[in-house]
């Protein structure tokens, strides 16, 4: 069975603050994708990465940046976390360079006070 | 305008009916279709994957593209309680990226 896990199930940080959200999957699995759910909005891709210290910009990156220095970890950092970033993250892997059948985390719900 | 729209419901059904989820999409480039469902405080799990247009049945779920008409579906026969989770349909043409719908909240009342 493929597992994705994350650091974190809630959080709640400031304004102002970094934050780190870390992301592990345990399938060997080359791509990876972190996401943002809102209510309405559905799941927004922030942030892939298809190879290790490699990525791609989603379609919401800003206010972003993410890091991968092992093949299994995928992190997400909001440099200075804003109230409008409260949202829940997923995090993502996938075998297929194609990004289908994406395995998924059970996310994070960050509130920024 | 999205590019994909979905209703989000909430959608309510007796146990044993039969659910139909819709999916639109504007982009024709779209070719490879997917369902994830997702439980309450879980990830999204992929349920149905199919490639153009057609029919791809398993079990109890047939998923539905009709590339002519821009529009998807995900039927459910004999709906379970254990059914009632949000289903989230996703897309994408030739990018490495998917396109996902906002989801269907679905309840199946016993």
């Amino acid at each position: 069975d493929v597992k994705v896990t994350q650091s974190s199930r809630y959080l709640v940080k400031r304004t102002g603050e970094k934050v780190f959200l870390e992301c592990v999957q345990d399938m060997d699995h080359e791509n990876m994708f972190w996401y943002r759910q809102d209510p309405g909005l559905g799941l927004r891709l922030i942030y892939f990465s298809y190879d290790v210290k490699m990525k791609e910009k989603g379609d919401i990156p800003e206010g972003y940046s993410v890091s991968r220095e092992k093949k299994e970890r995928f992190s997400l950092i909001l440099e200075s976390a804003s109230t409008n970033q409260t949202s829940m993250y997923l995090c993502a892997s996938s075998l297929k360079p194609t990004g289908d059948e994406q395995y998924f985390g059970p996310g994070t719900r960050l509130t920024v006070t | 305008q999205k590019e994909v729209e979905q209703d989000p419901g909430p959608l309510s059904v007796p146990e044993g009916a039969i659910v139909s989820l819709n999916c639109t999409y504007s982009n024709s480039a779209f070719q490879y279709f997917m369902w994830y469902r997702q439980y309450s405080r879980k990830g999204p799990e992929l349920l149905m994957y199919t490639y153009s247009s057609g029919n791809k049945e398993d079990g109890r779920f047939t998923a539905q593209v009709d590339k002519s008409s821009k529009y998807i579906s995900l039927f459910i026969r004999d709906s379970q309680p254990s059914d009632s989770a949000t289903y989230l349909c996703a897309m994408r043409g030739s990018a490495r990226q998917l396109t996902f719908g906002s989801g269907t909240q679905l309840t199946v009342l016993p």
